[in-house]
């Protein structure tokens, strides 16, 4: 099985940075993706990444290590409207096909 | 808009009733997905087709039955529920090789 670990609540300034981490183990690792999701609505694509490293797009990074079972999403210069769940989800063969295994989710709050 | 597509955006129905949540999605994917999340909780997987045919049944209980006739559409029949199942219940989409999971907007149930 799947077991994916990330902080339930977290609050940040506007304009400031903040990293979200998630911690995963799984046997068949196959990618990592971050999800968005506001109040009410589906979460939406933020990232993927599959080797180690740093990926970046636009305000938002994110990181992973395969070795450490570690990823991180990284937001700059926060807005108020990231005020959001962010969703760590983890690819993995599993039974001859893909399955994505989401965490928790982290809710942000971002404050003035 | 992701591409897929939820209806009924919301539904109550009574605990007798016999109602089917429709997903469609043009994407070309050939993997689709039913997950229910309910308030503080994870999105909960609960099937899995791929190319059509069910892959993956989280020990669902029998009062949801899903039903994907080709590889674009994805039904979720459901029949004398509890009101613990009420929740946002979420179709997602994905195609091989790695691409990332799409989501439709959802459909909220309130079983009462």
């Amino acid at each position: 099985g799947q077991n994916i670990d990330q902080p339930t609540e977290m609050t940040a300034t506007e304009g400031a940075i903040v990293q979200i981490n998630c911690t995963y183990q799984t046997s068949g690792f196959n990618g990592l993706f971050w999800y968005q999701q506001h109040a009410g609505e589906a979460p939406t694509f933020l990232s993927y990444n599959v080797l180690d490293g740093l990926e970046e797009k636009g305000r938002f990074s994110s990181f992973l290590s395969r070795s450490k079972g570690y990823s991180y999403l990284l937001l700059k210069e926060l807005q108020m409207k990231d005020s959001a769940s962010y969703l760590c989800a983890v690819r993995a063969f599993s039974g001859g096909y893909q399955k994505v295994t989401f965490g928790t989710g982290t809710k942000l709050q971002v404050i003035p | 808009e992701t591409g897929v597509t939820q209806t009924p955006r919301h539904l109550v129905m009574g605990m007798t009733n016999k109602k089917s949540l429709k997903c469609e999605q043009h994407l070309g994917h050939n993997a689709m997905y039913w997950y229910k999340q309910s308030a503080k909780k994870p999105l909960e997987l609960m099937f899995v087709y791929s190319l059509e045919e069910r892959v993956e049944n989280n020990s669902v209980p029998s009062r949801f039955s899903p039903e994907c006739p080709n590889s674009s559409h994805l039904f979720l029949h459901l029949h004398t529920l509890q009101p613990e199942d009420s929740a946002l219940y979420l179709c997602a989409s994905s195609g091989q090789g790695g691409t990332e999971a799409f989501f439709g907007q959802g459909t909220r149930l309130t079983v009462v």
